[in-house]
């Protein structure tokens, strides 16, 4: 079955240390995003890439970094450098780019202790 | 002004009943529309898109775009406890970027 994978689902962090999320898609699609989601607020875009070797900031990239070196994955590091990292991230991604259709991750639920 | 605008709720309706959800936005270039339902703790499912002015239907579902008015609404007929989750709005602004509201959390009760 084609879809969207996240992993970890649950993740726990020690303040300091960097994370990566993991996000492979099998549905061919160009287009993949980072959200982040906070009780009560919207999905917020963290990145994107609308194609392989090319990704943009979306409107809160401040301490995270991403990477697209093949079409099927879009892994997103968490830094240090994020001040307030406890959230749910999801991974989605589109058939192309500039569309609101997209199909979302399971989710991975980061936690800093 | 945020950009997307939704009551976050609960919106409360019993079984069988017609559930209203609606959203305003501030952008006029805005092209595309879409609603997005999110069960808690899961991750968000697109179940309606709207691109021109009136109504779309797709079984118990309605999405309703009124450009001039700046809003657009779902409507759930006959609605089921299983329609209990939140639902986000989201569009397509003049910069082609995806924006979400922060959505109204419907409860259908028995």
């Amino acid at each position: 079955d084609g879809g969207i994978t996240q992993s970890p689902k649950y993740l726990f962090r020690k303040e300091g240390q960097n994370v990566t999320l993991s996000c492979e898609q099998n549905l061919n699609h160009d287009a993949m995003y980072w959200y982040r989601q906070d009780p009560g607020q919207g999905l917020r875009l963290i990145y994107y890439s609308q194609i392989v070797n090319d990704f943009q900031k979306g409107d809160i990239a401040e301490g995270y970094s991403v990477s697209r070196e093949k079409k099927e994955s879009f892994p997103l590091t968490v830094t240090s450098a994020q001040k307030n990292p406890t959230a749910f991230y999801l991974c989605a991604s589109s058939l192309q780019g500039d569309t609101g259709e997209l199909f979302f991750g399971e989710g991975s639920r980061l936690t800093v202790l | 002004q945020k950009e997307v605008e939704q009551n976050s709720g609960p919106l409360s309706v019993p079984e069988g009943a017609i559930a209203s959800l609606n959203c305003t936005y501030s952008d006029r270039g805005s092209q595309s529309f879409f609603w997005y339902r999110q069960y808690s703790g899961k991750s968000p499912e697109l179940i309606m898109s709207i691109y021109s002015n009136g109504d779309k239907e797709d079984g118990r579902f309605t999405a309703q775009l009124n450009k001039a008015s700046q809003y657009v609404s779902l409507l759930i007929r006959d609605s089921q406890p299983s329609d209990s989750a939140t639902y986000l709005c989201a569009h397509t602004g003049t910069a082609s970027k995806l924006t979400f509201g922060t959505g109204t959390r419907l409860q259908v009760t028995l």
